[in-house]
């Protein structure tokens, strides 16, 4: 069983619509991450969160502890967001290495 | 950006051959991490250092080692390479970010190729 589930794994969307990822976790963690990924790209992180609700821009991420899961937002949505999303978490007394979701390949639709 | 360069970005070599990956950074962070990206298996950790000369295996350490002997530069060597080990590979770093916990920032990645 993975210890990190993110749903959808594709995900199709018409521009300007408003978009959720869901990511649920198995395992105590100490922080949960939310990273993006464009094709043949680096990764970037966007959000590191460990409780309640970061908005940056057009993008919000929230995280349930109690109920283990994260969901990220995009508002608004645009063809510049087509990336591939990945939940990755930090667990608890590691050295802070990642345990990574598969992803969510997002493609925004003009 | 944290300032963590790749190299080479691009290699192709032969079963069998010894190969060495380096990750550089310039902000003196003291985790590093090897992880390798392929299809179907998402991101997994190859390695990490918490410090120079010490490390620890990750999930998918068979095959690889790796050392650090200065702050900056971990190094990710394949003793004899084989065609499981095609996959790109990215390097990172955990920068502290307040109370909350570390952010982590990515390498470039090197996309290797064993043929």
């Amino acid at each position: 069983k993975n210890e990190v589930e993110q749903s959808p794994q594709n995900l199709t969307a018409q521009e300007g619509e408003f978009i959720t990822i869901n990511c649920s976790y198995s395992v105590g963690i100490s922080a949960l991450h939310w990273l993006q990924q464009h094709p043949g790209g680096g990764i970037v992180s966007l959000f590191m969160l460990s409780s309640g609700k970061k908005k940056h821009g057009r993008l919000i991420a929230t995280i349930n502890i109690q109920e283990k899961h994260s969901s990220l937002h995009i508002t608004a949505s645009h063809p510049r967001d087509s990336a591939v999303y990945i939940c990755a978490v930090t667990l608890d007394g590691s050295a802070r290495q990642l345990t990574f979701g598969s992803g969510t390949q997002l493609t925004v639709l003009p | 950006d944290a300032g963590i360069t790749q190299s080479p970005r691009h290699k192709v070599t032969e079963t069998g051959t010894p190969v060495t990956l380096r990750c550089h950074q310039t902000e003196n962070h003291r985790y590093m991490y090897w992880y390798r990206q392929d299809p179907g298996h998402g991101l997994r950790l190859i390695h990490y250092s918490y410090g120079v000369k010490d490390t620890d295996k990750g999930e998918v350490s068979d095959g690889y080692s790796v050392s650090r002997s200065k702050t900056e530069d971990f190094l990710l060597t394949l003793e004899s390479a084989t065609s499981s080990q095609t996959s790109v590979y990215f390097c990172a770093i955990s920068s502290p970010s307040g109370s909350s916990g570390d952010t982590q920032y990515f390498g470039p990645g090197t996309r290797l190729t064993v043929l």
